[in-house]
């Protein structure tokens, strides 16, 4: 079945860095777009950042552009969000997500950031 | 920018009773290609977001038929014939058909009254 297991998340300064990593099994990784959408406590759901089945697209939410960067590695069905500059308000849940026909077929349990001094 | 708005905000039902949350969107959602990309997922308490309906009416696998989407062009619904115990949770609908600016409403909590 499909698994999309997010590990990376912790507590951080405001400031620091964090890169979160998602493994993907059970579908084709190569074949899909893959994405990262994030919830902060209490809060609703929020696009952060999706990436093309060859890397060539990748779109940002205003909100992180210049500070996240994500990647994939479709040898590895993997995909990598390398998030610097953490604010407080970046604390939340974050999920990734299998994207396809335009809508997120499958979602990861979700990892937990907290930037907090 | 799209602008995705839900209704209710929050929504309670007694068990075996329908309920209906509406999604508006400020444009309307028929992509180019002729489809229209609206989603409704599903998040149980402490629980990941599931996936419902795609394509304003289409079932997930394994989906109840209790639960149903339908609407076009900038107002869609999704209705639960018979709520049960297991449905409690927050209802968002998803709009996939602007790229790149990808939009979710801001979700219907379901409780059981």
């Amino acid at each position: 079945q499909v698994q999309l297991v997010e590990s990376g998340g912790g507590l951080v300064t405001p400031g620091g860095s964090l890169r979160l990593s998602c493994a993907a099994s059970g579908f084709t990784f190569s074949d899909y777009f893959m994405a990262w959408i994030r919830q902060a406590p209490g809060k609703g759901l929020e696009w952060v950042s999706y990436i093309s089945i060859n890397s060539r697209t990748i779109y940002y939410a205003d909100s992180v552009k210049g500070r996240f960067t994500l990647s994939r590695d479709n040898a590895k069905n993997s995909v990598y969000l390398q998030m610097n500059s953490l604010r407080a308000d970046d604390t939340a849940v974050y999920y990734c997500a299998s994207v396809g026909s335009s809508s997120i077929a499958y979602w990861g349990q979700g990892t937990l950031v907290t930037v907090s001094s | 920018d799209v602008v995705v708005t839900q209704s209710p905000l929050s929504l309670p039902v007694t068990l075996g009773q329908p309920a209906s949350i509406s999604c508006s969107s400020s444009q309307s959602l028929v992509h180019s290609d002729g489809n229209t990309y609206l989603s409704w997922f599903q998040q149980r308490p402490g629980q990941s977001p599931r996936r419902l309906i795609y394509q304003v009416s289409n079932r997930d696998s394994g989906v109840p038929d209790r639960f149903s989407g339908s609407g076009s062009g900038t107002d869609f619904t999704l209705k639960i014939s018979r709520v049960e115990a297991g449905d409690v949770g927050v209802y968002y609908c998803m709009q996939g058909t602007h790229w790149p600016l990808l939009t979710f409403g801001g979700g219907t909590k379901v409780e059981i009254k």
